[in-house]
């Protein structure tokens, strides 16, 4: 069963405006994390923003923040004010413990992001 | 401090081919993992290892081996390669159990092997 969804194969967005990008999760261990990783056209994945299960609050980093809605099992990330070197690959990723108490991380099939001039 | 060092960038084989693709990592990390990058599948865990000398399997291990005998270094090794094994690879590596609390992998820049 996929564990993690991504349902925007891709987007575009206009310079200087906000993006959302879709994230749903399925786990059932109440202590997960969720992770979003951006991977431009040059292929090195970068991390971008970590939201733990039990965190109060969304997380926020520079422009990007994580709107957790923990009883829906969504952890979409929001862009602001889009730039041209946003235009990249986006993979949202969840951490779950296996069989071994070890962590994995599960990854979607991501999003490509285009932003227009 | 350059933190995840593949090698080599690219790599063609011929079917039955054996090749070990290089993972180091300079930052004392104990968890180290190789993934595979399809395109439509995002990554998958190959193998992965919290310490030198352990090892464990991911989602997709078969076709592939590794081992860690030190903190540094997590080779992987293809034995005999399928056109299926042409991938993008990616090792990574975290201080603590990948993505702990909020610890985050720390990528490598990619291996792309083609099998022909």
């Amino acid at each position: 069963a996929q564990k993690i969804t991504q349902t925007q194969p891709g987007m575009f967005v206009q310079e200087k405006e906000a993006v959302t990008l879709d994230c749903t999760y399925d786990t059932s261990d109440p202590s997960y994390g969720l992770f979003w990783y951006k991977q431009p056209s040059s292929g090195e994945m970068i991390f971008l923003i970590y939201q733990g299960s039990y965190d109060q609050q969304n997380a926020t980093e520079g422009r990007y923040s994580l709107n957790f809605q923990k009883a829906r099992k969504s952890a979409n990330l929001v862009i602001s004010a889009s730039q041209l070197g946003d235009s990249a690959m986006y993979f949202c990723a969840m951490r779950e413990p296996d069989r071994d108490s070890s962590y994995k991380l599960i990854f979607g099939s991501g999003t490509r992001l285009l932003v227009r001039p | 401090n350059a933190g995840v060092t593949q090698t080599p960038k690219f790599q063609v084989l011929k079917t039955g081919q054996s090749m070990t693709l290089q993972c180091a990592q300079d930052m004392n990390h104990e968890y180290m993992s190789w993934y595979r990058q399809d395109p439509g599948m995002g990554l998958r865990l190959i193998h992965y290892s919290v310490g030198a000398g352990i090892t464990d399997q991911g989602e997709v291990p078969n076709g592939y081996n590794v081992s860690r005998s030190t903190t540094e270094d997590f080779p992987l090794r293809l034995l005999s390669a399928a056109p299926s094994q042409t991938s993008v690879y990616f090792c990574a590596s975290s201080a603590g159990l990948a993505g702990t609390g909020a610890n985050v992998l720390t990528f490598g820049a990619g291996s792309r092997l083609t099998v022909l």
